[in-house]
Parts: structure tokens; C-alpha cells; sequence
């Protein structure tokens, strides 16, 4: 099974500033199958990022992606006060697994 | 639209059966799935079933315990979950995958609540 390994746990942040949360695999695995997840207090995750850089529908383009092969990056520019959530990486190879998430926070 | 309903407070060893009705979208063609969270806890997938006659997945975790199974012509999804333990505790979510297959999810309800407690 691939783990993924989120760092930092927690970041702290200013409205205005840039983010780099990375996600770092146990193993390399094909096709880019590595996609980010937004995660609010009391709410559903949202799909932001797949295959490692390509935006979901109606994400808008301050949330970026990279990376490949085990290291993989989300970025987000100019950071917006409804950013500051819980972000998840997750490999959607076979099976899915998730990373335990990074903490957003002002 | 992903309406989860069936959570509720259950004995260790217990039995429930989740369910999802969908909306919006041609059910049949899409991965549909279920992926829990454990109170203050991430994110843990645990069951996918293939769209269009695709197959059914588990994690190591609920293999042989929970069962996925969809109802096409019902739009809806469930999750028959037997010999349930402690650490099933979580709210399940019920997702929708962009595509026939594989287990990313683009969508998502909004979660109903399994606790196992005596």
C-alpha cells in the first residue's frame, strides 16, 4: 500500500501570502493519480486538484499543482481568508489512500 | 446531489445499512463510493463500486464486514455494514467519481454519522 506523508502538519499564514503544502509518496506511482482535497470545519471535502495539475471545475487558478514520480506540491497564491481549511493529498491509484492532511491556518 | 441516510448509534458486533440517493447526474455511468472520518481525524476510503457494471473494492480495513452494492434504477448506493467495532466510528460519506472508474471523487455528501458504542 502507498502512503503519503503531508507536511507541515500545520502552517501559519497571512491573507495575502502564498502556500506550498507538499505530499511526499512511499512509492512512485504511475499515470500522476494524485489529486487535493479542501476539507472546512463542518463540512464535505472538495475536490480541487487531479491528476497532480489539473484544476477541478470552478476551482480558481491561485490553487496549483505539481510534481511527480513521490513529491508533489500544492500551491495557493494570494491567499483568500475562506483558504484557511484542512487539505488532503490522496494517490487514486488502486486503492485510494488518503495523507493524514495539513492544517491551513491565520 | 449525495443524500446519505441509515447512520445511527449501534452495539459493537451490530449491523447498519447506509444508503445514498443520487441526483443530478446519469447514476449508472459514474464510480460511486463510500470514504469515512473518524471524529477529529482524516480522511480513510473505504469502499468504491464501478460504474457502468464495474467492479466492487474495500479496504483492508472492512474487507469481508462491510458489502457495497448500488441500485440503478433507484440512483442510489449502500453500504451494508455487519460485525461492527469501535473503530468503525466515523461519519461516512457518500462520493461520486467523474469517471466509470478509479477512486478519486469529485463530489461529495454531506455525511451521516455511525457511532458504536455499548
Amino acid at each position: 500500500e502507498i502512503v503519503l506523508t503531508q507536511s507541515p502538519g500545520t502552517l501559519s499564514l497571512s491573507p495575502g501570502e502564498s502556500a506550498t503544502l507538499s505530499c511526499r509518496a512511499s512509492q512512485t506511482f504511475s499515470g500522476n493519480y494524485l489529486a487535493w482535497y479542501q476539507q472546512k470545519p463542518g463540512q464535505a471535502p472538495r475536490l480541487l486538484i487531479y491528476g497532480a495539475s489539473s484544476r477541478a471545475a470552478d476551482i480558481p487558478d491561485r490553487f496549483s499543482g505539481s510534481g511527480s514520480g513521490t513529491d508533489f506540491t500544492l500551491t495557493i497564491s494570494r491567499l483568500e481568508p475562506e483558504d484557511f481549511a484542512v487539505y488532503y493529498c490522496q494517490q487514486y491509484g488502486s486503492p485510494g489512500t488518503f495523507g493524514q492532511g495539513t492544517k491551513l491556518e491565520i | 446531489q449525495l443524500l446519505e441516510s441509515g447512520g445511527g448509534l449501534v452495539q459493537p458486533g451490530g449491523s447498519l445499512r447506509l444508503s445514498c440517493v443520487a441526483s443530478g447526474f446519469t447514476f449508472s455511468d459514474y464510480a460511486m463510493g463510500w470514504v469515512r472520518q473518524a471524529p477529529g481525524k482524516g480522511l480513510e476510503w473505504v469502499s468504491a463500486f464501478g460504474g457502468s457494471g464495474g467492479g466492487t473494492y474495500y479496504a483492508d480495513s472492512v474487507k469481508g464486514r462491510f458489502t457495497i452494492s448500488r441500485d440503478n434504477s433507484k440512483d442510489t448506493l449502500y453500504l451494508q455494514m455487519n460485525s461492527l467495532r469501535a473503530d468503525d466510528t466515523a461519519v461516512y460519506y457518500c462520493t461520486k467519481g467523474p469517471w466509470g472508474t478509479g477512486f478519486i471523487w469529485d463530489y461529495w455528501g454531506q455525511g451521516t454519522l455511525v457511532t458504536v458504542s455499548s
